[in-house]
């Protein structure tokens, strides 16, 4: 059975660090992994999606990797800034169909 | 816009009232999906359906009933609401075997039963 995992559960950094956020699965046996950020009250946004032959994906200030023989992700923000508060969750499929299976996810707090 | 959309956003009923929410993708994806976040804001799947056909009924009471008219179509019934359904449910879509592509979510419909 998938369970993921997301460490730390909360982060509260000042501005302008570089942050990472750690995902670790059970079974390596993954398609793809996908971060998504959900904010107060608001639908989940993807942010990127790394297929399991991949290492890394980029997208602006976020990088994610992929090892998938280890079970873990991590989601690396650079440069942290205050409209990245957020709840960011991890997600690995599961399954013939790949449902998706959440972490519990890391609730971020940039202060000015 | 190219998206998944929920309706309602939000719904307060009383306990034991009957309640539906839609769901809509023009993505062109097969798959559908509900999910249902809890007050500890943990996601878990409740069903899906790809290209109309009920593939995935997780462990959720038989109040709940979806109905997929056509695959761009996801509907969610709840019959004699209880407190404990209060919760933000989830519509998602996704293409089956493709595995570059992930999940696209709705905004979500937030249910509040009192």
């Amino acid at each position: 059975k998938q369970e993921v995992t997301q460490i730390p559960a909360a982060l509260s950094v000042p501005e302008g660090e570089n942050l990472v956020l750690n995902c670790s699965f059970t079974d390596s046996a993954i398609y793809n992994l996908q971060w998504f950020r959900q904010d107060p009250g608001k639908g989940l946004t993807s942010l990127l999606l790394i297929q399991s032959s991949q290492r890394e994906q980029t997208s602006g200030r976020l990088n994610a990797s992929l090892d998938k023989s280890s079970g873990r992700s991590t989601l690396y923000i650079a440069a942290s800034q205050p409209g990245d508060s957020a709840t960011y969750l991890c997600a690995v499929p599961s399954g013939g169909y790949n449902k998706l299976i959440f972490g519990a996810g890391t609730r971020l707090a940039v202060h000015p | 816009d190219t998206a998944v959309s929920q309706t309602p956003k939000y719904l307060v009923t009383q306990m034991g009232n009957d309640k539906s929410i839609k769901c809509e993708q023009n993505l062109g994806h097969d798959t559908m999906y509900w999910y249902k976040q809890d007050s500890k804001k943990f996601l878990k799947i409740m069903f899906s359906y790809n290209n109309k056909e009920l593939i995935i009924n997780e462990t959720v009471p038989n109040r709940f009933s979806p109905k997929s008219p056509d695959k761009a179509h996801l509907n969610l019934h709840i019959n004699s609401l209880e407190l404990g359904d209060s919760a933000v449910y989830f519509c998602a879509s996704s293409h089956s075997g493709r595995n570059d592509y992930g999940y696209t979510f709705g905004s979500g419909t937030r249910l509040t039963v009192v």
